[in-house]
């Protein structure tokens, strides 16, 4: 299963963008990169993923590398509420084909600065 | 509901009961797991169910845990004989599966157990 790397934490000045890496230099050819985010004392939240090309939606985008070995995900202008724990995840194959399973590391606590 | 319910939202229980936490998937998902967050920790994985399929225990820590999911949707995951090393938030999600497009999970709320 591949596995991903995000630093610790990060800050970022209210109202700029804020660029969080992934390294996931095990991923396979046929694996996406799952993009969640856990506000305090709340379920995690789905923000994006993507394959090979890069994503865009209304919260965030999501560059990936040609290589595919690492992607990062941004916030193009960060406000307070964006302070959170943001999760990375590769999609892995569990027992009996594609379960879908999501294994989530320790994340990066983003936090958003006035 | 518009999205997954859990319930309690909190439970305290003495050392010793056995505790049942109820989750109500997305209407319509055929998917669901279960996974707990120690205080402080990331999330663990414990037990994922889909369609008519055999689940998927690899993650459940003992064989105190246990789930099952009735009628292909109301979600019971019981921990019998309560340790204090169980207290965590427990967070239910479901997802709608088809081929191999899938656009992950949504979560809920969680149920915070607290083992006294």
């Amino acid at each position: 299963d591949a596995k991903t790397t995000q630093p610790t934490s990060m800050d970022c000045a209210e109202g700029r963008a804020a660029n969080l890496p992934c390294n996931h230099s095990t991923i396979s050819g046929n694996e996406y990169v799952y993009w969640y985010r856990q506000i305090h004392s709340q379920g995690p939240q789905y923000i994006i993923h993507g394959l090979k090309n890069n994503e865009t939606n209304e919260m965030a985008s999501l560059i990936i590398t040609e290589d595919r070995k690492s992607s990062t995900l941004i916030l193009p202008h960060a406000t307070l509420r964006d302070t959170a724990v943001y999760y990375c995840i590769v999609r892995v194959r569990g027992t009996g084909g594609a379960t879908n399973k999501l294994i989530f590391g320790t994340g990066t606590l983003l936090a958003v600065q006035p | 509901g518009a999205g997954v319910s859990q319930s309690p939202s909190n439970k305290v229980t003495e050392k010793g009961k056995d505790v049942e936490l109820r989750c109500d998937p997305i209407s319509g998902h055929t998917a669901l797991y279960w996974y707990r967050q120690s205080l402080g920790q990331g999330l663990e994985f414990l037990i994922y169910f889909q369609g008519n399929s055999a689940p998927d225990k690899s993650g459940l820590p003992s064989d105190r845990f246990s789930a099952e999911r009735t009628g292909g949707s109301v979600s019971t995951l019981t921990i019998q004989r309560t340790q204090q090393e169980d207290s965590a938030v427990y967070l239910c999600a479901s997802s709608w599966v088809t081929g191999m497009e899938w656009n992950g999970y949504t979560f809920g709320s969680g149920t915070r157990l607290t083992v006294v």
